[in-house]
């Protein structure tokens, strides 16, 4: 059981333009939702994260919004540049319990110049 | 420089040779986590470990053991390899704050094995 869903494998974006990244999820006790960016042949690294009693959270170029009551969430990129290319995870946090990570299974951004 | 290491990188083997894939922290946190990624499924965490002699299993832990005798040191061992555990296998680690709120994870370069 997939709790949580990124249902695009892929997306490809103009340079200059927005990156609309999306993630649904189905348990309603996470209480942290995090986006990590991969590159090739590295480890996952973090990129922005929200607390479940936010609707937005936004850091230079990227702003997480969660939409609680429809259990989704978005990551965009504005501007989006070359550099951004790369695959990217959605995941959530339980602080109560197993502290686990759950991931969705990441949308490969690909920035065209 | 604050990192989470694993070794070895790349690893070809044969069924039923046991194996360690190593990892070490240094940034001393208190949680690790050992995650397998393959195509459409995403990371999928097999083990993870509170705090020293702490291990539990994840979701997908069947056909891996874990230890956590130091605080640094995560290693994931498979007893008995077989061709379905060929994958992308990344540790983790991060420092559980007080309070309980979430705090960055940070993952380790990654371990591509290969099961024959």
């Amino acid at each position: 059981d997939q709790q949580v869903k990124q249902n695009s494998p892929s997306l490809s974006v103009q340079e200059g333009r927005i990156s609309i990244l999306n993630c649904d999820y189905t348990n309603s006790m996470f209480d942290y939702f995090l986006w990590y960016k991969k590159y090739p042949a590295e480890g996952p690294t973090f990129l922005i994260s929200i607390s479940s009693i936010k609707d937005k959270n936004e850091d230079g170029r990227f702003t997480v919004f969660l939409n609680k009551s429809a259990k989704h969430l978005s990551l965009h990129i504005v501007p989006s540049q070359p550099g951004d290319s790369a695959v990217y995870f959605c995941a959530a946090w339980i602080l109560q319990g197993a502290q686990k990570l759950v991931f969705g299974q990441g949308t490969r951004l690909t920035i065209n110049p | 420089e604050a990192q989470v290491t694993q070794n070895p990188r790349y690893l070809i083997t044969v069924t039923g040779k046991k194996l360690t894939v190593t990892c070490s922290q240094n940034m001393n946190h208190e949680y690790m986590s050992w995650y397998r990624q393959d195509p459409g499924l995403g990371l999928r965490q097999i083990y993870y470990s509170m705090n020293v002699e702490v291990t539990d299993k994840g979701d997908v832990p069947e056909g891996y053991k874990v230890s956590r005798k130091e605080k640094r040191n995560f290693p994931l061992i498979l007893e008995s390899p077989s061709p379905n555990q060929t994958s992308l296998y990344f540790c983790a680690s991060l420092k559980i704050l007080a309070g309980g709120s979430y705090n960055e994870q940070f993952f380790g370069p990654g371990t591509r094995l290969t099961v024959l």
